[in-house]
């Protein structure tokens, strides 16, 4: 049974420019959740998606934008990346919105 | 403050010790507590949830205080392999889990 898959694992990327992570959630769940985790910090809620729709966001700028496909793997795109936004960015998986949270490895992002 | 605080760390303890980490959260309409775990770039791992009557895992236990707002876990006897960071972890029915910094944890022999 896989779990969590995310890709890209690395990718560097330039100021101004859009990257698009992508994940998989394990199997059975139909909810996706992405977080932004900065060095020495912890997780940073991002948005959560259901059924193809975005039901919960955090404090992020419009930036951060998502999708779900019917499959329910999830991308979460950020675009005009900042130096701010380099981190790990982690998507976590659940069945329903409050069961546990299973995460990927997650893609970590260099902006440069 | 934040919605989630979570002591400073790190914690260097030798193998064997006891030691505590201390959680405190601002939003009384949490319902949910957990202790996540996360190893060094690694992604984090749910430790064990936390219930208002209290629990134990082995040699880990999660306390958790209502009326404070406070949630603790202690563990016992410390060994190597529990160096990691602890992330203290909450939510509200139905919203996303919202985590702590977290305290980091170092077990030297």
């Amino acid at each position: 049974d896989a779990g969590v898959t995310q890709s890209p694992t690395h990718l560097i990327k330039t100021r101004g420019q859009q990257v698009t992570l992508r994940c998989s959630p394990k199997s059975g769940h139909d909810t996706v959740s992405w977080y932004q985790q900065a060095l020495g910090q912890g997780p940073q809620f991002i948005f959560q998606y259901y059924e193809e729709e975005e039901r919960q966001r955090g404090n992020f700028p419009d930036r951060f934008s998502g999708h779900q496909f019917p499959n329910y793997s999830s991308e979460l795109n950020v675009n005009a990346l900042l130096l701010g936004d380099s981190a790990l960015y982690l998507c976590a998986s659940s069945q329903g919105g409050s069961g546990e949270l299973f995460f990927g490895e997650g893609s970590r992002l260099t902006v440069l | 403050r934040k919605e989630v605080e979570q002591d400073p760390g790190p914690f260097n303890v030798p193998e064997g010790a006891t030691v505590a980490f201390n959680c405190t959260y601002s939003n009384s309409a949490s319902q949910s507590f957990f202790w996540y775990r996360q190893d060094c770039r690694k992604e984090p791992k749910l430790l064990m949830s936390v219930y208002s009557s209290g629990n134990e895992d082995g040699r880990f236990t999660a306390q958790l205080n209502r009326a404070s707002q406070y949630i603790s876990l202690l563990i016992r006897d410390s060994k190597l392999s529990d160096s990691a960071t602890y992330l203290c972890v909450v939510n509200q029915a139905g919203t996303a889990l919202i985590f702590g910094k977290g305290t980091t944890l170092s077990v030297s022999s």
